[in-house]
């Protein structure tokens, strides 16, 4: 069965420190993987559109990158205000439907 | 260019009520996915329409429907309502291709008594 898997569920920074989120899909016949940032009880916030097997994508202290089997989004030197769910989705290649992640929950303490 | 809107943004009903939520995409775009979020289950997809025709439809029970107004507005419906169906809900729309990134709206959140 498809599925996309997020790791790890929660991660604590201090701000400055640098980390890395992942996210794994079994999905065949990838068309895409999309990054989202989600603040508590709003809705994600798209962040970014990956395609193919090592393309790179960066938006200020954020760069996601993709191999054929995961995805990994650097957080460099985050600030308190990165602190979020950070949430990661494919297509089904058969219908117009994303499949989500469960998603990482950072914090980062001042 | 305006984003996506939804309706109301909260609501508590109680067990055995029926609630329509209503969603408006961005402009242009004509198709509109639905998304339940829990914390235990994070977004489970409910069903897409575009065009005013359900194109595609996760595992929910049939008290859940939706329809799509030829102004590709969005309404789903919640019959008989369960504790468990409290959650936010969340309305996503796109151009219409299987690959077009989802923008989000910023959810209903639904409290069952």
């Amino acid at each position: 069965e498809d599925q996309v898997t997020q790791s790890p569920e929660a991660l604590r920074l201090q701000e400055g420190e640098s980390s890395s989120l992942n996210c794994s899909y079994t999905v065949s016949g990838l068309r895409g993987l999309f990054w989202y940032r989600q603040d508590p009880g709003k809705g994600p916030e798209f962040l970014f559109t990956l395609y193919s097997a090592g393309e790179e994508k960066e938006k200020e202290r954020l760069k996601a990158t993709l191999t054929k089997k995961e995805s990994f989004l650097h957080i460099t030197a985050p600030k308190p205000e990165d602190s979020a769910t950070y949430l990661c989705a494919v297509p089904n290649p058969i219908g117009n439907q994303f499949y989500f992640g469960t998603g990482t929950s950072l914090t980062v303490i001042p | 260019k305006a984003g996506v809107t939804q309706t109301p943004r909260y609501l508590i009903k109680t067990r055995g009520q029926q609630v329509t939520l209503s969603c408006s995409p961005i402009s242009g775009h004509r198709s509109v996915s639905w998304y339940q979020q829990t914390p235990g289950q994070g977004l489970q997809f409910l069903f897409e329409y575009f065009s005013e025709t359900q194109r595609n439809k996760g595992n929910f029970p049939g008290r859940f429907s939706g329809r799509q107004f030829s102004n590709s507005r969005s309404e789903m419906n919640v019959s008989t309502l369960e504790l468990g169906d409290s959650a936010l809900y969340l309305c996503a729309s796109s151009a219409g291709l299987r690959t077009d990134t989802q923008y989000f709206g910023p959810g209903t959140r639904l409290t069952v008594l």
